[in-house]
């Protein structure tokens, strides 16, 4: 059962090059998240999604963009990337409010 | 908006002792829901047990336990035996209400444990 799964797993980009970080899940879950966690810091929230052609902004959504086509994808685009973007993303999916929060591996992204 | 508060940024335990970590929240929502996750130097995210604003009772999951004091906004987590595998970066996290804003978690800053054989 492969869970939410994140693709890639490493990434480095030019400063100014845009990309797609993937993220699939196959539990049928309506609520899906992208995060990103910043050297020593806790996770902080970018866009959601209460399910599919629904989506909206977190803490920190400024230079990514998301859509949610189907229940299982939810990708995250960087328009055009920044070294401030250099992170770690994770992706999460949750059956309802108040549930676990099932995280994705991430994804190591680094600006240069 | 919320917020969560992780005062302690490291701290060891001895192996088979229990350990506390702090975590204060402040919402003025009143009902909200109280996560707990383990990061292992691995860096997935391990769900470790939940606290809805509403339980009567504090939650237990295993080795794992909440100390959910409402009035004092505290939520923190107490493992009890310390095993070397604990050894991790533990977060706290907070859920907003209202269903249309899913599942959306603002999370502490972190506390790392090592646990000393």
């Amino acid at each position: 059962n492969a869970g939410v799964t994140q693709t890639p797993k490493f990434q480095v980009l030019k400063t100014g090059q845009s990309m797609t970080l993937q993220c699939a899940q196959d539990m049928n879950h309506e609520y899906m998240s992208w995060y990103r966690q910043d050297p020593g810091m806790g996770l902080r929230l970018i866009h959601y999604s209460v399910g599919a052609g629904i989506t909206d902004q977190g803490e920190v959504p400024n230079g990514y963009n998301v859509s949610r086509s189907t229940t299982e994808d939810f990708p995250l685009r960087l328009l055009s990337a920044a070294p401030s973007q250099t992170s770690v993303y994770f992706c999460a999916s949750s059956y309802e409010p108040g549930t676990e929060a099932f995280f994705g591996q991430g994804t190591r992204l680094t600006v240069v | 908006a919320q917020k969560i508060t992780q005062t302690q940024p490291g701290m060891f335990v001895q192996e088979k002792e229990a350990v506390t970590l702090d975590c204060t929240y402040d919402t003025s929502d009143q009902s909200y829901g109280l996560f707990w996750y383990k990061q292992p130097s691995s860096g997935e995210m391990i769900f470790l047990i939940y606290q809805g604003s509403y339980d009567e009772q504090n939650a237990t999951e295993g080795r794992y336990s909440l100390n959910f004091q409402k009035a004092r906004k505290s939520a923190n987590l107490v493992i009890s035996a310390s095993q070397l595998g604990d050894s991790a970066m533990y977060f706290c996290a907070m859920r907003e209400a209202p269903r249309a804003a899913g599942n959306k978690l603002t999370f502490g800053g972190g506390t790392r444990v090592l646990v000393k054989p």
